[in-house]
């Protein structure tokens, strides 16, 4: 089994909607992270948790929120989608000690 | 601020050639740097990474890279590529100072040609 799961993988839906992305991880981490990639902008922080009681926001996080459910459980909301929130979202964990972050398979989001 | 900045955005290459990644980072402090690669439809997966140490930093697959602080650059090489390492390659810089968070370049993508 995947240590880092994101749901659902591809998603399509309209503007204005509100959307949640999910991710759970089973590698016992403190720390997670959502970033999202565009094409020629590599991958750009959202928001990042180092508890459960820890919320950052990163570089880009307006119309974006978070909820850190448990310590295995990190989500993603929009609010109000957008057409140029269409990106391709990525869920990462690491632990206190380690530099390394383990990534999850991404979600594919279309707002049309 | 840190910044990365990976000079190609593309790199194709023949299949048994080598190939060299480039990447040159921006940071007033003292940082760990990172190389991940994205297979196809895939997420991203730890090439290798610098902490401190030796220079030379060998990693998966055959890479290595070298960490140079006169020139802030940490590139990255394959003296043979093969058709599996077509990919999209992500250099990151971390700071310590900031609890690790990653700061990306923009990717290079590798097609391996036969």
């Amino acid at each position: 089994d995947a240590d880092v799961t994101q749901t659902p993988r591809n998603r399509i839906t309209k503007t204005g909607k509100r959307i949640m992305l999910e991710c759970s991880q089973t590698k016992g981490h403190d720390r997670m992270y959502w970033y999202r990639q565009d094409p020629g902008l590599g991958l750009r922080l959202i928001y990042y948790s180092f508890d459960v009681k820890d919320i950052n926001k990163g570089e880009i996080s307006d119309g974006y929120s978070v909820s850190r459910q448990a310590q295995a459980k990190f989500s993603l909301s929009l609010e109000s989608a957008i057409p140029n929130q269409t990106a391709l979202y990525f869920c990462a964990t690491s632990d206190l000690a380690a530099d390394e972050q383990f990534f999850g398979p991404g979600t594919r989001l279309t707002v049309l | 601020a840190q910044s990365v900045t990976q000079l190609d955005s593309q790199v194709p290459v023949f299949e048994e050639a080598p190939v060299e990644l480039r990447c040159n980072y921006s940071s007033s402090v003292s940082v760990y740097l990172f190389w991940y690669v994205q297979y196809p439809n895939q997420g991203l997966q730890l090439l290798l990474k610098y902490l401190s140490g030796s220079t030379l930093v060998k990693g998966i697959n055959g890479f290595e890279a070298e960490f140079n602080k006169s020139q802030t650059s940490f590139h990255l090489r394959k003296p043979s590529v093969h058709i599996s390492d077509t990919a999209e390659y992500f250099c990151a810089v971390s700071d310590k100072a900031a609890g690790n968070k990653l700061t990306f370049g923009g990717g290079t993508r590798v097609l391996v040609k036969p």
